[in-house]
């Protein structure tokens, strides 16, 4: 089972530069959500989408732009990247609202220099 | 103030001891309360989930809610060395997109 599938794992990225961060998964899931870890920081939402052509900002959206023409794919595109977006991102997805079943992709561990 | 405060820990327990986690928050909307389990370089993995206060038992896992005192818990039974791990803490308030808010994770070391 595939199940939530990110790429790249890693990746460095200069100040300034462009990239996107690639999300699909395999499930049929109408709920698709990124989200970044900060050391100690637990996760903070940044945009998440309840179905494909809807997308919705979540706690820390800038900086980052989304889209989501699929049901399975949901790519994050960060412009100008910064300092700042040093984290580790991950997607996720959950089929309803219920929030039992909520299944996270590996992380994509990306540094800004 | 966050809305969900939890201790980073570490926490260190020998093998076969109870592990106690637990989180503190701010908001009464919410709702939903879990917790999830994360090995180090690896996304989360749900390990309980509970619906308003009360408790819930699965296998050597108990989770609690305490809602009056906006206090939610965590105890692993017979802790084995691969329950070594952060645990974080989340919750909603709606069903409806599901946002979670997390705690920022507790990590926890079980010494055989």
């Amino acid at each position: 089972n595939a199940g939530v599938t990110q790429t790249p794992k890693f990746r460095i990225l200069k100040i300034g530069q462009s990239m996107t961060l690639q999300c699909a998964q395999d499930m049929n899931h109408n709920y698709m959500y990124w989200y970044r870890q900060d050391p100690g920081m637990g996760l903070k939402l940044i945009y998440y989408s309840v179905g494909a052509g809807i997308t919705d900002k979540g706690e820390v959206p800038n900086g980052y732009n989304v889209s989501r023409s699929t049901t399975e794919d949901f790519p994050l595109r960060l412009e100008l990247a910064a300092p700042s977006q040093t984290s580790v991102y991950f997607c996720a997805s959950t089929p309803d609202s219920s929030g039992n079943t909520i299944y996270f992709g590996e992380g994509s561990w990306l540094t800004v220099v | 103030q966050k809305e969900v405060e939890q201790d980073p820990g570490p926490l260190s327990v020998p093998e076969g001891a109870i592990v106690s986690l637990n989180c503190t928050y701010s908001n009464s909307a919410f709702q939903y309360f879990m917790w999830y389990r994360q090995y180090s370089r690896k996304g989360p993995e749900l390990l309980m989930y509970t619906y308003s206060s009360g408790n819930k038992e699965d296998g050597r896992f108990t989770a609690q809610v305490d809602k009056s005192s906006k206090y939610i818990s965590l105890f692993i039974r017979d802790s084995q060395p691969s329950d070594s791990a952060t645990y974080l803490c989340a919750m909603s308030g709606q069903a409806a997109g599901n946002k979670l808010t997390f705690g920022g994770g507790t990590r926890v070391l079980v010494k055989p």
